[in-house]
């Protein structure tokens, strides 16, 4: 079974700080990873897409890897923003299984929080 | 904007009722899939519709239903709500030649008493 964790659950940080959130999973066979954004009470927002044949995707100020080998992906944020406060979830697809690749399983999140 | 629209957007509920939450999706969108997400906790895959049939399911009971309809709508059906059915719940859809994006909804926000 397909378990993804997130460390830090938590992240406080002055503005202007460069950050990496890390995401773990368990089993390698997978499709995608992705990188969502969630602001309190709101839906997600797609950050980055990185397919299982790729090693990273970049947008902005937002880099995220993945080794697949290790089971391991980590989102970098680059002079980091007030406006980034939200909480960080990482999913990723899992191969084999016949829903397709909107079977998402995720991480718990990590809440980042940036203070001018 | 994500073009996923779903109602309503908060509702109370009690214990042992029904309630039906309703998603529109962008048109060409013929995949959709429900999430649940409790306080705190990442997201949830409930299931999956493709062209109006469910093609997946996670470890939900049967009284988690759904549809899917031509017009590129979906629905999710719980009977018999329980107390830990209060979450927050989110639709997604995407569409063939999409490159695997997927667009969330804003959800329901769901709580029983």
């Amino acid at each position: 079974k397909q378990e993804v964790t997130q460390i830090p659950a938590a992240l406080s940080v002055p503005e202007g700080e460069n950050l990496v959130l890390n995401c773990s999973f368990t089993d390698s066979a997978i499709y995608n990873l992705q990188w969502f954004r969630q602001d309190p009470g709101k839906g997600l927002t797609s950050l980055l897409l990185i397919q299982s044949s790729q090693r990273e995707q970049t947008s902005g100020r937002l880099n995220a890897s993945l080794d697949k080998s290790s089971g391991r992906s980590t989102l970098y944020i680059a002079a980091s923003q007030p406006g980034d406060s939200a909480t960080y979830l990482c999913a990723v697809s899992p191969f084999g299984e016949n829903t397709g690749f909107q079977k998402l399983v995720f991480g718990t999140g990590t809440r980042l929080l940036v203070s001018p | 904007e994500t073009g996923v629209t779903q109602s309503p957007t908060h509702l109370i509920k009690t214990r042992g009722q029904q309630v039906t939450l309703r998603c529109s999706s962008q048109s060409g969108h013929n995949t959709v899939s429900w999430y649940q997400q409790a306080l705190g906790q990442g997201p949830q895959f409930i299931f999956q519709y493709y062209r109006e049939e469910e093609n997946g399911r996670g470890n939900f009971p049967p009284r988690f239903s759904g549809l899917q309809f031509p017009n590129y709508s979906s629905e999710l059906n719980v009977n018999a709500l329980e107390l830990d059915d209060s979450a927050l719940y989110l639709c997604a859809s995407s569409f063939e030649g999409g490159g695997n994006t997927i667009y969330f909804g804003e959800g329901s926000w769901l709580t029983v008493v």
